[in-house]
């Protein structure tokens, strides 16, 4: 499965949007690009995975560059209860195994 | 609303026991994955079955082994627990196939062995 870049930590003031980048450029055409989130002590949580189009639901949007090397997690109105760590995955079907890398830290301020 | 449940969230252990850690869902999945934890290194994939009775070794699964003889359930057993396996893990399950399937977490089992 390709690995996955992301910023170790971001800021964002309460009711804006977060914007989460990931770079994903090895990823082959097979491969789907998931987000998750892990709030301290619990598992983690499902949020939004796409192949190529934009994703969107009732968390959150993905955005998913034309050459699928990127891709952003959008959170339209952060609130504090979005403070987390949200993990990039890229996974194929190679055995259903998902890898989580470090993730990114996100800080929703008041 | 989908479930995976572990059976203990905290549990302290001794050097040298054999620890039991168990996870159920009910949502039929196929596959099933222990994962552990650590402070600065992430999730990593101890071991994970794509079947009853099937098995497959994650990254580390050295120290640990696994059962399942039921579809909806998955031990972990660590025959022999040692300090460095104080750890949060965390049971997942996924529906089998050839992409785009979820990965549901339980709420993690935060094991102390002294």
């Amino acid at each position: 499965d390709a690995k996955t870049t992301q910023p170790p930590s971001m800021d964002c003031a309460e009711g804006r949007a977060a914007n989460l980048p990931c770079n994903h450029s090895t990823i082959s055409g097979n491969e789907y690009v998931y987000w998750y989130r892990q709030i301290h002590s619990q598992g983690p949580q499902y949020i939004i995975h796409g192949l190529k189009n934009n994703e969107t639901n009732e968390m959150a949007s993905l955005i998913i560059t034309e050459d699928r090397k990127s891709s952003t997690l959008i959170l339209p109105h952060a609130t504090l209860r979005d403070t987390a760590v949200y993990y990039c995955i890229v996974h194929g079907s190679n055995f259903n195994k998902f890898y989580f890398g470090s993730g990114t830290k996100l800080n929703v301020k008041p | 609303d989908v479930k995976v449940t572990q059976s203990s969230r905290y549990l302290v252990k001794r050097t040298g026991e054999k620890v039991f850690l168990e996870c159920v869902q009910d949502m039929d999945h196929e596959n099933m994955f222990w994962y552990r934890q650590d402070p600065g290194l992430g999730l990593r994939l101890i071991y994970f079955s794509y079947d009853v009775k099937m098995k497959e070794k994650g990254d580390i699964p050295e120290g640990y082994s696994v059962s399942r003889e039921k579809k909806e359930r998955f031990s972990l057993i660590l025959e022999s627990a040692s300090t460095n396996q104080t750890s949060m893990y965390l049971c997942a399950s996924s529906q089998a196939g050839g992409g785009g399937e979820k990965l549901f977490f339980g709420s993690g089992t935060q094991l102390s062995v002294l």
